[in-house]
């Protein structure tokens, strides 16, 4: 079936590091992938999206290129901010849509000043 | 404003005593859901809908129950509750199912089962 294998957390980094934050997924299609942030006490967010292979999906500074060869959809952002401090999940919709998601595990990522 | 409402944010309750979280949303999407959220397991789903009077199971669905007599309305019914329910739910609604409508989640309501 459907999954998806996200990096454990958790993350800490210091203001203006480097951040990547690993996602494979495993499915029978040709899922659209997806980041979504849920920041403290609030329910989730779209964060950015691809909807096949090496789309380039990108938002507020974050990146991620969907990568068939690899099934991988890694999360990557050149300088992160302490307002970044959230968990990040992954995820796929194995029907082409946005609903029906297969959820990774989620990282929390805490950046210090 | 656009936006999921979920009530209560908070619920502690006991084992056996029947409970409704309710899930509203006022952006006319046809397509509401409702996941739990696990420590180490990431978001799962419980229940969906793709439109009114139409709902199924998702990945988790034991233990709920869940209507959709209006379009803007999806509550979550826990006829019986157990321990093993004590998480955190969050509901979410999309205008359809392309990849342009993306789901928009309420801020979650914390269950605790005594």
């Amino acid at each position: 079936g459907d999954s998806v294998t996200q990096m454990e957390g958790p993350v800490t980094l210091s203001e203006e590091a480097f951040l990547t934050i690993n996602c494979t997924y495993t499915a029978t299609g040709y899922p659209s992938l997806f980041w979504y942030v849920q920041y403290p006490g609030e329910g989730l967010q779209l964060l950015l999206k691809a909807t096949k292979a090496d789309d380039k999906g990108s938002n507020k500074g974050f990146e991620a290129t969907y990568r068939k060869e690899t099934t991988s959809f890694h999360l990557e952002k050149g300088s992160v901010q302490v307002s970044d401090s959230a968990v990040y999940f992954c995820a796929l919709s194995d029907l082409g849509g946005a609903n029906n998601l297969f959820f990774g595990t989620g990282t929390r990522l805490t950046v210090i000043p | 404003e656009a936006q999921v409402t979920q009530n209560p944010r908070y619920l502690i309750t006991v084992t056996g005593k029947k409970l409704t979280v309710t899930c509203s949303q006022n952006m006319n999407h046809e397509y509401m859901s409702w996941y739990r959220q696990d420590p180490g397991l990431g978001l799962r789903q419980i229940y969906y809908s793709m439109n009114v009077e139409v709902t199924d199971k998702g990945d988790v669905p034991e233990g709920y129950k869940v209507s959709r007599k209006e379009k803007r309305n999806f509550p979550l019914i826990l006829e019986s509750p157990s321990p093993n329910q004590t998480s955190l739910y969050f509901c979410a609604s999309s205008f359809g199912q392309g990849s342009n409508s993306p789901l928009h989640f309420g801020n979650g309501t914390r269950l605790t089962v005594t």
